[in-house]
């Protein structure tokens, strides 16, 4: 069974555009969540979409948004983007909420 | 809010040794606990999990103890290897409040040839 897909791996934008993210999550997984990773911070959770809602929400501002399509794949979106948006952004997915999440390689997106 | 976090942001070892990495929690309702791995360049990988009705779970090479009386588990990775490089981080699934899983900052296991 294939693993959770992110797409593009790697992405460098300049600070005021914006920034679409996406994810495919295993075959029958239908809850999609998004976190950040930065050396300082560590993860943190974005979001978690499940049967295309937003079940729940992190503490970041609303240039960060997402949604989730009806075959479970995700997208998240960065407008405006500042230099500290740089890091790793994750998607992990899970057959339901609070199920084991398996996570993607990430897509390492870099604000100059 | 709730936290999970570890004691030690590093941790180096010597090939062979066993490995022991620390995390502590804060949400007594907690129940369930997962430890994941993060090699450079890669996603979490899920290594062990344990559940608050238990106190210990054994899985290839790696142990997690469970210490509800004082918030505390820990990973123990026996005979440790090269590969065994990485960020260990422990999660809790929790659904309460807004964070479906709650990481620690992680800690960086450096394996010493």
């Amino acid at each position: 069974k294939a693993g959770v897909t992110q797409t593009p791996r790697y992405l460098i934008k300049t600070r005021g555009q914006q920034v679409t993210l996406s994810c495919s999550p295993i075959s029958g997984h239908r809850s999609v969540s998004w976190y950040q990773q930065t050396p300082g911070q560590g993860l943190q959770f974005l979001f978690e979409y499940f049967s295309e809602t937003q079940r729940n929400k992190g503490n970041f501002p609303g240039r960060f948004s997402g949604r989730q399509f009806s075959n479970s794949r995700s997208e998240m979106n960065v407008s405006t983007l500042e230099l500290g948006d740089s890091a790793l952004y994750l998607c992990a997915s899970s057959f339901g909420l609070a199920n084991e999440q398996f996570f993607g390689p990430g897509t390492r997106l870099t604000v100059l | 809010g709730e936290s999970v976090g570890l004691h030690l942001p590093t941790l180096s070892v010597q090939e062979g040794d066993n490995s022991i990495i620390n995390c502590a929690y804060s949400n007594s309702a907690s129940d369930y606990f997962i430890w994941y791995k993060q090699e450079s360049g890669k996603g979490p990988q899920f290594i062990i999990d344990i559940r608050s009705n238990m106190d210990k779970r054994q899985g290839q090479r790696v142990t997690v103890l469970l210490n509800k009386t004082v918030k505390h588990l820990s990973l123990q990775i026996a005979a440790t290897q090269p590969g065994d490089s990485a960020v260990y981080f422990c999660a809790d699934p929790s659904t309460s409040g807004n964070t479906p899983l709650v990481f620690g900052k992680g800690t960086r296991l450096s394996v010493i040839a």
